[in-house]
């Protein structure tokens, strides 16, 4: 059984530019969230999306924003980088309910995005 | 707010010996406690689910405890292998939704 794939699994972006990451889910996982992970604030939760919709939100700016697919994908996308955004974006899928049952995550690999 | 902590932020330890690393969280209203495993530049590797209702988990020469009132949670790893040399981070969640709330994660070296 495949696991949570993330891609790129690296890429360089310079200030003001955006950048998509896209993460496919364990078969069968309808809820997809992102996390956010750097030295120095650790690991943030970004967004979860459950079938298409975005279900919570975390303290990002509107910069940040995410969609999920009918087949459960989903892509992040940041506009307007800032060095700031540097850091090692990770996806996660797990068999969380309608109503909210959260269930075991399993993460990806990550997207490291370097700012320059 | 909830927040969850673990203390030592590093540990390094002979290979052999049991590894004892500690979580605390603040607000106890959480739904499911996970335990994790990160490796240099890798993702992360679910090791232990705790559900609120549990008090222990395990999984091989893994045990995760879990004190719901106390807010805290222990995980033990039995003779410790240096290949268990990792970043180990516990993540607690509430019931709505699936916003993980991590610790800053131990830092284990397990010396050959």
């Amino acid at each position: 059984k495949a696991g949570v794939t993330q891609t790129p699994r690296y890429l360089i972006k310079t200030r003001g530019q955006q950048v998509t990451l896209s993460c496919s889910p364990i078969s069968g996982h309808r809820s997809v969230s992102w996390y956010q992970q750097t030295p120095g604030q650790g690991l943030q939760f970004l967004f979860e999306y459950f079938s298409e919709t975005q279900r919570n939100k975390g303290n990002f700016p509107g910069r940040f924003s995410g969609r999920q697919f009918s087949n459960s994908r989903s892509e992040m996308n940041v506009s307007t980088l800032e060095l700031g955004d540097s850091a090692l974006y990770l996806c996660a899928s797990s068999l969380a309910t309608l109503t909210g049952f959260p269930g075991e995550l399993f993460f990806g690999e990550g997207s490291r995005l370097t700012v320059l | 707010k909830q927040e969850v902590t673990q203390i030592p932020a590093a540990l390094s330890v002979p290979e052999g010996e049991n590894l004892v690393l500690n979580c605390s969280f603040t607000d106890s209203a959480i739904y499911n406690l996970q335990w994790f495993r990160q490796d240099p530049g890798k993702g992360l590797t679910s090791l232990l689910l705790i559900q609120s209702s549990q008090r222990e988990q395990t999984s091989g020469r893994l045990n995760a405890s879990l004190d719901k009132s106390s807010g805290r949670s222990t995980l033990y790893i039995a003779a410790s292998q240096p290949g268990d040399s990792a970043t180990y981070l516990c993540a607690v969640i509430k019931a709505a939704g699936n916003k993980l709330t991590f610790g800053g994660g131990t830092r284990v070296l397990v010396k050959p």
